[in-house]
């Protein structure tokens, strides 16, 4: 398997443009998260779906941030507008969850979207 | 959510073992714990996890204290690859942290050779 699939790598645009960040989890993982990462934050839990839900996007800085997961194999984040202070670098994740109390959660991270707004 | 405290940084010298501990004294009787490391310019890599014994895998160990408020993660002999920030994370099965792992500002481990 190639693992959880990023794209693009690298992003940089201009304040007030919208950007939309891919993610491709592992085939057969059912539960997928986004977070962000600076360094003054750390890495931040934005939002987590199971079984293309969202389950809780209380992380979600604000309405200008959505995300979607359309089927099991695709997820999308957007910011419009964006902002400076939204540059960070995203990560998405994936994990399989057979059900809520199945054990452990494990999850597999891609290598993240660098994203510049200026 | 529970919270975990590690220290800001530690150091080690190369082929030596290194003990990084993680302290979670609100732990719940079900809560999870994890290791994730995260290699400069990498996302988060899963290193180990455990609930009430001792764990081993072929990366690291796990000892977790006989009232689960604190964990050990043990790299047995560090090399110059596992360099990296160490995050120790507490994984709630129920209510609204399930599933959810949150992540604290870790462990940056340096190896000297």
């Amino acid at each position: 398997d190639a693992g959880v699939i990023q794209s693009p790598r690298h992003e940089v645009t201009e304040m007030g443009q919208e950007v939309t960040l891919r993610c491709k989890p592992i085939s057969g993982h059912n539960s997928l998260f986004w977070y962000r990462q600076t360094m003054m934050r750390g890495l931040e839990l934005l939002i987590y779906f199971n079984n293309n839900v969202p389950i809780d996007d209380s992380g979600m800085p604000e309405d200008r941030f959505s995300a979607k997961m359309p089927n099991a194999s695709f997820s999308t984040l957007k910011i419009q507008p964006s902002e400076p202070r939204d540059s960070a670098v995203y990560f998405c994740a994936s994990s399989h969850r057979s059900s809520v109390v199945s054990g452990a959660n494990v999850l597999t991270f891609g290598a993240g979207s660098r994203l510049t707004v200026l | 959510d529970a919270k975990t405290t590690q220290p800001n940084s530690m150091e080690s010298n190369e082929e030596e073992p290194v003990h990084l501990p993680c302290n979670h004294s609100t732990i719940s009787g079900t809560d999870y714990i994890h290791w994730y490391r995260q290699l400069p310019s990498q996302g988060p890599e899963y290193v180990i996890h455990g609930l009430t014994s001792n764990v081993n895998n072929r990366m690291a160990s796990l000892a977790i204290a006989e009232d689960r408020k604190s964990s050990t993660l043990i790299l047995h002999r560090a090399t110059l690859r596992d360099a990296a920030v160490y995050y120790c994370i507490l994984e709630g099965i129920y209510g609204g942290s399930q599933g959810n792992l949150i992540f604290g500002k870790g462990t940056k481990l340096s190896v000297k050779p």
